[in-house]
C-alpha cells in the first residue's frame, strides 16, 4: 500500500528544470522520502532522499515541505537521458513502490 | 556506486518445472536484500524482504511456498520460483541495502530477471 501519489505522467523540455511533485500525508515521524527512477526494462536506480531538511546532490534537489506532507523532485538541466517513471517512495524498514510519475524530457 | 548483480538476465522455463534466480551484492555485505516483480506497465511491487541468516518477511498475499527466498550469506540471496505457470512470467528484481541503518543510505537494485513459463 503505497503512501504517495504522484501525477502520472509530465512533459519537461531539454535543458529545462524538471519539477516532479509527490504527496506523502501520511507519513509517519521515522520515514524517510526516496525518489528512484527506472528506465525501461532495467533496475531502479537511486536519485536522492530525504528526512526533514531539503538535500542536494549531484542529480537532483529534494525539496520537503516543513509539515513533510509533500516533496518536490529537481532535475536542474534535464537531458534526454533523464526520460524515465520516478518513483517517490515513503518509507522505513522497506520501499515500497506507488505507480509513479512517467517524465517525458521533449528535445 | 555499488553493484548488485542478477542471474540470470533472462530465463524460459516449462510450466511446472522451479526456476532459481540469483542476486549478488558485489562489493558490500548486504545485510537486507528485497525481492520484488514487475509485470508490463506496472509498477514494481514487493514481494518480501529478507535479512542474513533470518527467514524471509513475506508481504500479504504472497505465497512463500512457492516463492522460496534464501538469504544465506551477506552476499547471496536466491529466490526460487517453484512449480512455475505462465501468469509467474514476469520481471523478477532484487534490492540490496548495508546496514542497520540502510535507511539512511541508499538501496541498490539488480538488473532485473525476465522470467518467461511456457
Amino acid at each position: 500500500d503505497a503512501k504517495t501519489t504522484q501525477p502520472t505522467s509530465m512533459d519537461c523540455a531539454e535543458g529545462r528544470a524538471a519539477n516532479l511533485p509527490c504527496n506523502h500525508s501520511t507519513i509517519s515521524g521515522n520515514e524517510y522520502v526516496y525518489w528512484y527512477r527506472q528506465i525501461h526494462s532495467q533496475g531502479p536506480q537511486y536519485i536522492i532522499h530525504g528526512l526533514k531538511n531539503n538535500e542536494t546532490n549531484e542529480m537532483a534537489s529534494l525539496i520537503i515541505t516543513e509539515d513533510r506532507k509533500s516533496s518536490t523532485l529537481i532535475l536542474p538541466h534535464a537531458t534526454l537521458r533523464d526520460t524515465a517513471v520516478y518513483y517517490c517512495i515513503v518509507g522505513y524498514e522497506k520501499l515500497t513502490f506507488g505507480t509513479g510519475t512517467r517524465l517525458t524530457i521533449i528535445p | 556506486g555499488a553493484v548488485v548483480s542478477q542471474h540470470p538476465s533472462w530465463v524460459i522455463c516449462k510450466s511446472g518445472t522451479s526456476v532459481k534466480i540469483e542476486c549478488r551484492s558485489l562489493d558490500f555485505q548486504a545485510t537486507t536484500m528485497f525481492w520484488y516483480r514487475q509485470f508490463p506497465k506496472q509498477s514494481l511491487m514487493l514481494m518480501a524482504t529478507s535479512n542474513e541468516g533470518s527467514k524471509a518477511t513475506y508481504e500479504q498475499g504472497v505465497e512463500k511456498d512457492k516463492f522460496l527466498i534464501n538469504h544465506a550469506s551477506l552476499t547471496l540471496s536466491t529466490l526460487t520460483v517453484t512449480s512455475a505457470h505462465p501468469e509467474d512470467s514476469s520481471f523478477y528484481i532484487c534490492s540490496a541495502a548495508q546496514g542497520a541503518n540502510w535507511m539512511n543510505t541508499e538501496a541498490f537494485f539488480g538488473q532485473g530477471t525476465r522470467l518467461t513459463v511456457v
